[in-house]
C-alpha cells in the first residue's frame, strides 16, 4: 500500500494567516492526490482533485500544488470556518489518507 | 442532491459480523467509473479506507482487512452492504460511506460526497 505522511500534524494560527500542509507520498503517484476538511463531528468534506483543482464551491483562497511525491495544501488567508483537521488521499492506487493536519485558532 | 447514509448497529459485541448499509439517492451505481466505498474514523484518529464497489462489480479491500471483509451491491435498491467479521473492540468507530467518482476520459477519482456516518462501538 501506497503510505502517505502528513506535516505537521498539528497547527497554530490566526485570522488572516497564511498556512501550507504538506503531504508526502511513499511512492510517485504523478498527481492522484485530493485533499479533505472535516470540522469536529462531521463527514469530511471535499476539496481539492488532482492535486491542485478545486472542487466547486470551494473558497479561492484554498490551493493544491506537488506532483510525484510532494504536495502542499495552502490556505491564502485564514477564515474563521477554515479551522478544522485536513486530510490528504492518494487515488493513484486503493485509497489511503494521511494521518491528518489538526489546524487550531492561535 | 446526491446524499448517503450508512445505517446498522450502535454497539456489537467481540467476535460478532457487523453488517453496514449504505443507502444512496441521486446517481446510479452503474454509471461508468462510480463506485461506493467505506472509510472508518476511530474516535480521535485519522481516517481508514475499507473497501470499494464499483460499476462494474469490482470490488477492492484495504489489505490490511481484506481476510474480514465482503463487500456487496444491489443497484436495483441503491445500496451497497458491508460485512466485517470477528469484530474486536479497536474496531469502534465512526464508518462512512462515500461516492468515488472520475474524472471523465481520466482515472482521476476521489471520494465524494460522504455519508454522515455511524458511530460503531464494540464492547462486551
Amino acid at each position: 500500500d501506497i503510505q502517505m505522511t502528513q506535516s505537521p500534524s498539528s497547527l497554530s494560527a490566526s485570522v488572516g494567516d497564511r498556512v501550507t500542509i504538506t503531504c508526502r507520498a511513499s511512492q510517485s503517484i504523478n498527481n492522484f492526490l485530493n485533499w479533505y476538511q472535516q470540522k469536529p463531528g462531521k463527514a469530511p468534506k471535499f476539496l481539492i482533485y488532482a492535486a491542485s483543482s478545486l472542487q466547486s464551491g470551494v473558497p479561492s483562497r484554498f490551493s493544491g500544488s506537488g506532483s510525484g511525491t510532494d504536495f502542499t495544501l495552502t490556505i491564502s488567508s485564514l477564515q474563521p470556518e477554515d479551522f478544522a483537521t485536513y486530510y490528504c488521499q492518494q487515488s493513484y492506487g486503493n485509497p489511503t489518507f494521511g494521518q491528518g493536519t489538526r489546524l487550531e485558532i492561535k | 442532491q446526491i446524499t448517503l447514509k450508512e445505517s446498522g448497529p450502535t454497539l456489537v459485541k467481540p467476535t460478532q459480523t457487523l453488517t453496514l448499509t449504505c443507502t444512496f439517492s441521486g446517481f446510479s451505481l452503474t454509471t461508468t467509473g462510480v463506485g461506493v466505498g467505506w472509510i472508518r474514523q476511530p474516535p480521535g484518529k485519522a481516517l481508514e479506507w475499507l473497501a470499494l464497489i464499483y460499476w462494474d462489480d469490482d470490488k477492492r479491500y484495504s489489505p490490511s482487512l481484506k481476510s474480514r471483509l465482503t463487500i456487496t451491491k444491489d443497484t436495483s435498491k441503491n445500496r451497497v452492504v458491508l460485512t466485517m467479521t470477528n469484530m474486536d473492540p479497536i474496531d469502534t468507530a465512526t464508518y462512512y460511506c462515500a461516492r468515488r467518482l472520475a474524472a471523465p476520459g481520466t482515472n482521476l477519482n476521489w471520494l465524494d460526497p460522504w455519508g454522515q456516518g455511524t458511530l460503531v462501538t464494540v464492547s462486551s
